[in-house]
């Protein structure tokens, strides 16, 4: 089975508003996660990533939070744009071998 | 203009064809990867190659092969033995097999 995945498959944003992703992950020995973002009919766009010797990581209105208590990492968006309507997985990567969740697919409200 | 490039953007394949899928990076990675991806899905690893003149199979090889004659080339190509090859595929490469992947467009593979 895969070794990620979302809790939510769709969240409805009001433009303006922060969103929250959600992500669970199964393999304790996984060490290094990174969160992509998917517009229709393109390839996952790179977003932020972090290791696991980290708990938190901030981009340009991206944090990544890490809780390896509980195997569980989330992706939060600020001042949430339309832009940011898209598909977003979170990957966690061991090796060579970059494991998927099925996504999260975020719409913006305007 | 760096960056990983994939052609073509849509391909219409009759039953019992072969067709490759092309993929090429400038980005002097030496990983590359195949990925498949169907609808509402994540993406399933096909096949990847850590350095020139070898390659390895993932998760779904079944029904394709590759090859890595060249640096910046990973091109795939989707036998008949593929029972359902209808999909979005997606080419990534990576400095090393532990980094961080990025993709390419992605090739909309339609079984007529």
């Amino acid at each position: 089975g895969e070794s990620v995945g979302l809790h939510l498959p769709t969240l409805s944003v009001q433009e303006g508003d922060n969103s929250i992703i959600n992500c669970a992950y199964s393999n304790s020995a996984s060490d290094y996660f990174i969160w992509y973002k998917q517009e229709s009919g393109k390839g996952p766009q790179f977003i932020i990533d972090i290791r696991s010797n980290m708990d938190k990581r901030q981009g340009q209105r991206v944090t990544v939070l890490l809780n390896k208590t509980v195997k569980h990492l989330s992706l939060q968006i600020a001042a949430t744009q339309p832009g940011d309507s898209a598909v977003y997985f979170c990957a966690d990567l061991n090796d060579y071998k970059l494991s998927f969740g099925a996504g999260t697919t975020v719409t913006v409200r305007a | 203009d760096g960056g990983i490039t994939q052609s073509p953007k849509y391909l219409f394949r009759k039953e019992g064809q072969n067709v490759t899928l092309s993929c090429e990076q400038n980005l002097n990675h030496d990983a590359m990867y195949w990925y498949r991806q169907d609808p509402g899905q994540g993406l399933r690893l096909i096949y990847y190659s850590q350095i020139v003149n070898d390659f390895q199979k993932g998760d779904i090889a079944e029904g394709y092969s590759v090859s890595r004659e060249k640096k910046e080339s990973f091109p795939l190509t989707v036998t008949s033995a593929q029972k359902n090859p209808t999909a979005f595929y997606l080419c990534a490469s990576s400095t090393t097999t532990g980094g961080t992947q990025y993709f390419g467009p992605g090739t909309r593979l339609t079984v007529l």
